[in-house]
């Protein structure tokens, strides 16, 4: 039980555009949702925290406009890179708490 | 600085050695301490979870131990294999932060045969 799942997997995007990632818990309903970036042989670094629902908490420093976050069901939360840049392209984590936080697959993004 | 620090930071053993992860915290007061496998693109992946209250937890060749008086933490791993190659991350849940939690850097294990 307790199955966080990410889609997609890994995805390369041209300097410009928008991606979207998905974050879906599969076997239970998660009120918070949780976003992280990690950079190569770094830890992970949260970037908001969500709640279906309602707005999106972000942390200092991660620019709201940049990264839209959607919690629209107890089930899923998306996170949307707009305007990705080079910069952008990292490892993006969601994680999912039912009593205990469960960490997804993650997502590799390349921008070109 | 960060509250969570890790040592080594990389680590090579040989298939079927013991080895022990450390890891020293500053956040306090602090809900629980957890230890995460991450694999190599991979999400991380529970290991154990200990509270405040708990001195040691295992979890198959895992063995976490914990001192909340000097705030440290170990990991032992038994008999290693080579699919234990992966960066073992310690985690603390601050209660300060609405129990946010607070990674460390992680160290990268490789197990060779």
């Amino acid at each position: 039980g307790a199955v966080v799942s990410q889609h997609p997997s890994w995805v390369i995007c041209k300097s410009g555009t928008s991606v979207k990632i998905e974050c879906r818990s599969l076997d239970f309903q998660a009120t918070t949702m949780f976003w992280y970036r990690q950079f190569p042989k770094q830890s992970l670094m949260l970037m908001a925290t969500s709640n279906e629902g309602s707005k999106a908490t972000y942390e200092q420093g991660v620019e709201k406009d940049k990264f839209l976050i959607n919690h629209a069901s107890l089930t899923l939360s998306t996170l949307t890179v707009t305007s990705a840049h080079p910069e952008d392209s990292s490892f993006y984590i969601c994680s999912a708490t039912f009593y205990e936080q469960y960490f997804g697959p993650g997502t590799r993004l390349t921008v070109t | 600085k960060n509250q969570v620090e890790q040592s080594p930071q990389s680590l090579i053993i040989l298939e079927g050695k013991n080895c022990t992860l450390q890891c020293n915290y500053t956040v306090s007061p602090f809900s629980n301490l957890r230890w995460y496998k991450q694999d190599t693109g991979r999400g991380p992946v529970s290991l154990t979870i200990m509270t405040f209250s708990e001195n040691t937890k295992s979890n198959g060749r895992y063995t976490a131990t914990l001192d909340a008086d000097t705030k440290q933490s170990s990991l032992h791993i038994t008999a290693s294999q080579l699919s234990d190659s992966a960066s073992y991350i310690c985690v603390v849940s601050a209660m300060e932060y609405g129990n946010k939690l607070v990674f460390g850097a992680g160290t990268i294990l490789r197990v060779k045969s």
